[in-house]
């Protein structure tokens, strides 16, 4: 059964900071990786997908690598903003048997001060 | 183009009442799971459905039940509501559920059951 986990559980820095997110996997054998974005009460906003074949993947200040094989991933996060606080999630698909269906960590709370 | 639309936004049941939420997906999308998210148990795969077929089912009661219309449309019905059901309903949607697509979430439906 595959396990996902989120380290730290909540990350609290000053604007400006760069900072890095964890995601660890138990089982590699998996299609993709994704990061979510989840402000209080809302939906979940995808913002970078990783496939099994690939390393990383960049959007604008947001980096993220993958490696499969040692079952992490990071979510590097450049030149921190208040508007970046939210609650962090990734989220990965096994097989093809398993359809879209995604098993999630338990997210890092993330506190960009001003 | 619309994103993933989920009515209604809030709904307020009693203990042992039914309810049926919607979800419509991203036009062309014909891949939809659905995910109960608590603060104690993160976010759980409820069910998958695919071209009008459930194709994956997670470890939730006989209770919570789907289907999908022949529009990509879906509904989500649960049935002899408890206190524990209270959550936020989230429904995500891909375009053609293989392993290697990625997953656009709703807003998500707030169940309040009292």
């Amino acid at each position: 059964k595959q396990e996902v986990t989120q380290i730290p559980a909540a990350l609290s820095v000053p604007e400006g900071e760069n900072l890095v997110l964890n995601c660890s996997f138990t089982d590699s054998a998996i299609y993709n990786l994704q990061w979510f974005r989840q402000d209080p009460g809302k939906g979940l906003t995808s913002l970078l997908l990783i496939q099994s074949s690939q390393r990383e993947q960049t959007s604008g200040r947001l980096n993220a690598s993958l490696d499969k094989s040692s079952g992490r991933s990071t979510l590097y996060i450049a030149a921190s903003q208040p508007g970046d606080s939210a609650t962090y999630l990734c989220a990965v698909r096994q097989g093809e048997t398993s359809g879209s269906r995604l098993t999630f960590g338990e997210g890092t709370q993330l506190t960009v001060n001003p | 183009k619309a994103g993933v639309t989920q009515t209604p936004r809030y709904l307020i049941k009693t203990r042992g009442q039914q309810v049926t939420l919607s979800c419509s997906p991203i036009s062309g999308h014909r891949s939809v799971s659905w995910y109960q998210q608590t603060p104690g148990q993160g976010l759980q795969f409820l069910f998958e459905y695919f071209s009008e077929t459930q194709r994956n089912k997670g470890n939730f009661p006989g209770r919570f039940s789907g289907r999908q219309f022949s529009n990509s449309r879906s509904e989500m019905n649960v049935s002899t509501l408890e206190l524990g059901d209270s959550a936020l309903y989230l429904c995500a949607s891909s375009s053609s559920g293989s392993g290697t697509t990625e997953a656009f979430f709703g807003q998500g439906t707030r169940l309040t059951v009292v």
